[in-house]
């Protein structure tokens, strides 16, 4: 099975308007990390926003949030009043609890393009 | 604003040849993470060090790949004998510890040409 999944390979939005990017997981542990990142079109890998497994409030940072719903292992990205800017690609990630299991795994990515 | 850099942003090399990709980590982190991104792919796995070992790996992480800490500063990652299939982006992670909710900061990657 996936460890993460992200359904949409692609995704248009108007500029200004928001856009929920969805994410799932598949985890076992009860400790664990998501993260989503951006991937501009000249290749770095820009930090978002995290959310703890513990953490019973959603995380917010500037226009982008997540929507959290832990029960159905969900961790959708959602940026508000889209700018021209963030048309890239978005990475979800998950960093699980196991001491000694160190690796984030990467959803395949949702390219996000912003319409003017 | 501390940040993980990696040099060359961009290397050719030939088949068969050896390269060696170069990170400086952020300075206080402790565990260091080689990642890769074939072109139009998710980002996979490739190796943890931390102590001066590596702490995991990935099944991609074959006998061609070494990694090494020659100094206080930098992290990097040897592969004896490209292939073209090594083709990809490669990037460098660090992070202050290993905990679920520790964020690893990537640096901005090397592109890897082999040709």
């Amino acid at each position: 099975a996936q460890k993460i999944t992200q359904t949409q390979p692609g995704m248009f939005v108007q500029e200004k308007e928001a856009v929920t990017l969805d994410c799932t997981y598949d985890t076992s542990d009860q400790s664990y990390g998501l993260f989503w990142y951006k991937q501009p079109s000249s290749g770095e890998m820009i930090f978002l926003i995290y959310q703890g497994s513990y953490d019973e409030q959603n995380a917010t940072e500037g226009r982008y949030s997540l929507n959290f719903q832990k029960a159905r292992k969900s961790a959708n990205l959602v940026i508000s009043a889209s700018q021209l800017g963030d048309s890239a690609m978005y990475f979800c990630a998950m960093r699980e609890g196991r001491r000694g299991y160190q690796k984030v795994t990467f959803g395949i990515g949702t390219k996000l393009q912003v319409i003017p | 604003e501390p940040e993980v850099t990696q040099t060359p942003s961009h290397q050719v090399t030939q088949m068969g040849q050896e390269v060696i990709l170069r990170c400086v980590p952020i300075s206080n982190h402790l565990y260091f993470y080689w990642y890769r991104q074939i072109l139009g792919q998710k980002v996979e796995f490739l190796v943890s060090f931390y102590n001066n070992e590596i702490s995991e790996k990935s099944e991609i992480f074959d006998d061609q790949f070494s990694v090494e800490r020659p100094d206080g500063s930098n992290f990097t990652l040897k592969i004896r004998s490209t292939k073209l299939e090594d083709s990809a982006m490669y990037f460098c992670a660090s992070s202050r510890a290993d905990r679920a909710g520790t964020e690893a900061f990537f640096g901005q990657g090397t592109r890897l040409t082999v040709v």
